[in-house]
C-alpha cells in the first residue's frame, strides 16, 4: 500500500531515542497509531483527526506524538523498553466516525 | 473491558473450499463491525462491514451478524492460496472523542492448493 508510506521498515535500538514517520496520500482526516505486540491484533494508541489529538489510550507517557500538517503523523519514542518491542502501524481514514481504516506497512520495533 | 473473540484461533481449507470464521462480542453499544485481514508482514486490510442484522455479500465474502446474540460470521466461498491470511474481526464503538476499533484474537486460514 504505498498510499501510506511509513519509515522506517526496521528499527533496533538500545535505550535510544527514535521518531517513527508516517505520511498518507489519500486526503484523509484521521490519521492513527497502532502496536500489533507478536501473536496479538493491533491496539489503538492515538488517533488524530485534522491534526488535533482527540483520542490517547493508556500509553506510557515515552510515546509522543506529533501531527505536523493533515498528512503526516509523528511517533516519537524515548528510553524505549523491552516490552515496546512489536509493530507500529500508521493509518488513516477520511474521518474519525465509522470509516474504513488504511493501513501502512509498518515499522517493526525491536529493543535490545 | 470491551471483548472481541474469535473463533477458531487457526483453520485449514482446501482450494476451492468454504473458509468460516465467527467473532462475538461482549458489549450492545459496538455499532459497527468490520472484517480485516492481513497478509504476513504487511498491514491489516478492510474487507467489508456489517451494521444491519443478516447477511452481507461483496464477492466471494459474506458476512452475517446477529445483533440479539453478538454474533458476527464471515464466509470465504471458493478460498485461494491467496486468501491465506490472519483475519481479524473489529467492533467499532463510540467514544465521544471518536469511534475506536476493537479488534478481535484473530484466525490464522491457511489454504493449501
Amino acid at each position: 500500500n504505498t498510499k501510506i508510506t511509513q519509515s522506517p521498515r526496521y528499527l533496533i535500538l538500545g535505550r535510544a531515542n527514535k521518531s517513527l514517520e508516517c505520511e498518507q496520500h489519500l486526503g484523509h482526516n484521521a490519521m492513527y497509531w497502532y502496536k500489533q505486540s507478536a501473536e496479538k491484533p493491533p491496539e489503538l494508541m492515538f488517533l488524530y483527526n485534522l491534526k488535533q489529538l482527540i483520542r490517547n489510550e493508556t500509553v506510557p507517557s515515552r510515546f509522543i506524538p506529533e501531527c505536523p500538517d493533515s498528512s503526516k503523523l509523528l511517533l516519537h519514542i524515548s528510553a524505549v523498553d523491552p516490552e515496546d518491542s512489536a509493530v507500529y502501524f500508521c493509518a488513516s481514514s477520511r474521518d474519525r466516525a465509522n470509516e474504513r481504516l488504511f493501513f501502512g506497512h509498518g515499522t517493526k520495533l525491536s529493543v535490545l | 473491558q470491551q471483548k472481541v473473540q474469535q473463533s477458531p484461533e487457526s483453520l485449514s481449507v482446501p482450494e476451492g473450499g468454504m473458509a468460516s470464521f465467527n467473532c462475538t462480542s461482549s458489549d450492545r453499544n459496538f455499532q459497527y463491525f468490520w472484517w480485516y485481514r492481513q497478509h504476513s508482514g504487511e498491514g491489516p486490510k478492510a474487507l467489508m462491514s456489517i451494521f444491519s442484522d443478516g447477511d452481507k455479500k461483496e464477492g466471494r465474502f459474506t458476512a452475517h451478524l446477529n445483533k440479539a446474540s453478538l454474533h458476527v460470521s464471515l464466509h470465504i466461498r471458493d478460498s485461494q492460496p491467496s486468501d491465506s491470511a490472519l483475519y481479524f474481526c473489529a467492533a467499532s464503538v463510540y467514544g465521544g472523542s471518536g469511534n475506536k476499533l476493537i479488534f478481535g484474537t484473530g484466525t490464522l486460514l491457511s489454504v493449501k492448493p
